[in-house]
């Protein structure tokens, strides 16, 4: 298994509260990124970052924030939860380079969110 | 921009036979990799091949084979001997040495007995 941790696996929130997602990764990659993905459906990019201090939005808007303080650690943060923010968000983590081996990304076993 | 996509949402298959799975992408990069990943129901998405597009020659992983056209930008999947474990869904996705990778929308795939 790969070693990258998402916590935690379900999450039932009430519509207004603040909640974090944490991620973490202990194989040293420098680029982290956050996916989201409703059951059966395509990955969808929202964040991503190539290193410490370094925050980029992805593909898909997202009302949500991170951070990358430290390399092993990308929390994801919604504010204001709502019922729209429902959904599966997986992180993943790869270096990068000059080959595949190193491209390869790998994935946590997500956050299931569920806003009520 | 990188583009991918996979023109089958659903694919089956009975235990014991071959499946192919396709994929097609863009890039205007020359130096670039394709991977497909597995994600079972509920469980974590994981590597299940990857092909350098430098390399002529087909990846494989036992029972799991690419066809890599690249001048067709053509990636697909064959799993031969087909298992009840094989039940996923299958995401090809692309990638470049920045890291960043662009995923296909998926193709379920169902095993049957």
């Amino acid at each position: 298994e790969a070693d990258i941790y998402q916590t935690p696996r379900y999450l039932v929130i009430g519509t207004g509260k603040k909640i974090t997602l944490e991620c973490s990764q202990t194989m040293g990659h420098d680029k982290m990124y956050w996916y989201q993905q409703d059951p059966g459906m395509e990955l969808h990019l929202i964040h991503y970052s190539y290193g410490v201090n370094s925050t980029e939005k992805g593909d898909l808007s997202s009302e949500s924030t991170v951070s990358r303080i430290r390399t092993e650690h990308f929390p994801l943060t919604l504010e204001s939860a709502r019922p729209s923010h429902t959904s599966q968000y997986l992180c993943a983590s790869n270096n990068g380079g000059l080959n595949a081996r190193n491209t390869e990304a790998f994935f946590g076993q997500g956050t299931r969110l569920t806003v009520v | 921009a990188q583009t991918v996509t996979q023109s089958q949402p659903e694919m089956s298959v009975q235990e014991a036979e071959t499946v192919t799975l396709s994929c097609t992408y863009d890039t205007s990069e020359n130096n670039y990799y394709l991977f497909w990943y597995k994600q079972p129901p509920s469980r974590q998405m994981i590597l299940v091949i990857r092909q350098e597009a430098y390399k002529q020659q087909n990846a494989t992983e036992n029972r799991f084979s690419v066809n890599f056209q690249k001048a067709a930008k053509s990636f697909s999947l064959k799993i031969s001997d087909s298992q009840l474990g094989d039940t996923a869904m299958y995401f090809c996705a692309q990638g470049t040495s920045y890291g960043k990778l662009t995923f296909g929308q998926g193709t379920i795939l169902t095993v049957h007995p």
